[in-house]
């Protein structure tokens, strides 16, 4: 119940194309909902981040949508550019004060071809 | 404004040998983080400090890992003896108070051992 899945493991797009990652989770008491960005030697890095109570967030060219009804968000990446080539992770957090915490997806590895 | 700071960034042991990682989180952060990161996973977080105190160390494997926090700003985890499995990335991220969504992650230290 803690888990989120995300999908797909691995993804190529060409450049200019739109990359899109999906999770999705089962705990309702999960109240953010941030993705990671992760370049290879380095740590992940917070790219984006969603309340449940909203649909939709777009952050230049990164869009998360929000499906709270289906337990399902995705990060999508318009007119991907090689520099995006990295490993993006999705996460869940819940909880209260010293008691809150956050939980990763297994990771999608984006490759974007020049 | 410094990140966060990790050493060594590579280390190679033999097995059964003791190894130490150190973390120097970012200024005024009060809370911090060490995870294990595998290949090809999300990181999983192994224990949670808020100041000195250790608030989550649940996913600790206590027989052989160790952590400190001295003073509220840096920290050690130590693990002896190093076991084949122990083979990871051991990431150090540290956040303000409660904002468990948005930390900020060191570049890790990726532990061999043989």
């Amino acid at each position: 119940q803690q888990q989120v899945k995300q999908s797909p493991q691995s993804l190529i797009v060409q450049k200019g194309g739109i990359s899109i990652i999906n999770c999705a989770y089962e705990n309702t008491a999960f109240d953010y909902f941030p993705w990671y960005q992760q370049f290879p030697g380095k740590g992940p890095a917070l790219l984006i981040a969603i309340r449940p109570d909203v649909s939709e967030k777009k952050e230049g060219r990164f869009t998360i949508s929000f499906n709270k009804s289906a337990k399902q968000f995705s990060l999508h990446i318009m007119d991907s550019q090689p520099g995006d080539s990295a490993t993006y992770f999705c996460a869940a957090s819940w909880g209260s004060g010293s008691a809150r915490q956050l939980t990763f997806g297994s990771g999608t590895q984006l490759t974007v071809l020049p | 404004e410094a990140g966060v700071v990790q050493s060594p960034r590579y280390k190679i042991i033999e097995k059964k040998q003791p190894v130490a990682f150190w973390c120097n989180p970012i200024s005024g952060h009060n809370t911090l983080y060490w995870y294990l990161q595998n290949l090809g996973q999300g990181p999983e977080l192994l224990i949670r400090y808020e100041n000195e105190e250790a608030v989550d160390d649940s996913q600790l494997p206590k027989d052989r890992f160790s952590a400190e926090r001295l003073k509220g700003v840096d920290s050690t985890l130590k693990i002896q003896p190093a076991e084949l499995g122990d083979s990871a990335v051991y990431l150090c991220a540290s956040s303000l108070g409660g904002r468990v969504h948005e930390q900020y992650f060191g570049p890790g230290t990726r532990l061999t051992v043989t």
